[in-house]
């Protein structure tokens, strides 16, 4: 089945920086890849996805990477702002149910 | 319009015993999915449907687990002979159909313990 790896664990970052978080996945029939912000006691809310027809997506300071001969698909997020300190979550998809990595812990210190 | 509902919040149960948990989806919604959330761990999926049929059953961990949805709406998770081990927080999601390409819309979840 599908096993979806992401990196850092935890990632620190100063207000004004950018931020990126990678993930592998290694089924490659695999072919929607959704990001998801959860904050802490809260239920994890989409913040931008991809599919495997398009390499990059846009959303303001938020974009996404698809790399479908790597496997891999990465998030950035520029500017960061202390609002943006919650634990991000990739995941996979091919047949509905999501695989999601282990999550990344980002802190944006002001 | 509302959005995915889950109750109870938090439930605390004794080793052995039997628990329900309930998901609302958002109303017209046909695929609702279930997952499991261990503390610093990502979701791990445990069933979805499609209507009122199960259309991946493959995450429940094992017989004591089992999960309905007899009117193609709300959705009940059950859990037999609960075990320390199944603490965690269930979160349900529902997405307009069945498929990968449509946002996944999560619950708040049911924080359950098992002492």
């Amino acid at each position: 089945g599908e096993n979806v790896e992401q990196h850092p664990s935890t990632l620190s970052v100063q207000e004004g920086d950018s931020a990126v978080i990678k993930c592998t996945y290694s089924d490659s029939a695999s072919n929607y890849f959704p990001w998801y912000k959860q904050e802490l006691g809260k239920r994890p809310q989409l913040i931008i996805d991809i599919r495997s027809n398009v390499g990059e997506k846009k959303d303001q300071r938020i974009a996404v990477t698809l790399n479908k001969t790597a496997k891999h698909f990465s998030l950035h997020i520029t500017e960061t702002q202390p609002e943006d300190s919650a634990v991000y979550f990739c995941a996979a998809s091919m047949e509905g149910n999501l695989i999601f990595g282990k999550g990344t812990k980002l802190s944006v210190k002001p | 319009g509302a959005g995915v509902s889950q109750t109870p919040s938090n439930k605390v149960t004794e080793k052995g015993k039997y628990v329900e948990l309930r998901c609302d989806p958002i109303s017209g919604h046909t695929a609702l999915y279930w997952y499991r959330q261990s503390l610093g761990q990502g979701p791990e999926f445990l069933i979805y449907f499609q209507g009122t049929g199960a259309a991946d059953d493959s995450g429940l961990p094992n017989d004591r687990f089992f999960a309905v949805r007899p009117e193609g709406s709300v959705s009940t998770l059950k859990i037999q002979r609960t075990e320390r081990g199944d603490s965690a927080v269930y979160l349900c999601a529902s997405s307009p159909a069945s498929g990968s390409r449509d946002e996944q819309f999560f619950g708040p979840g049911t924080r359950l313990t098992v002492l």
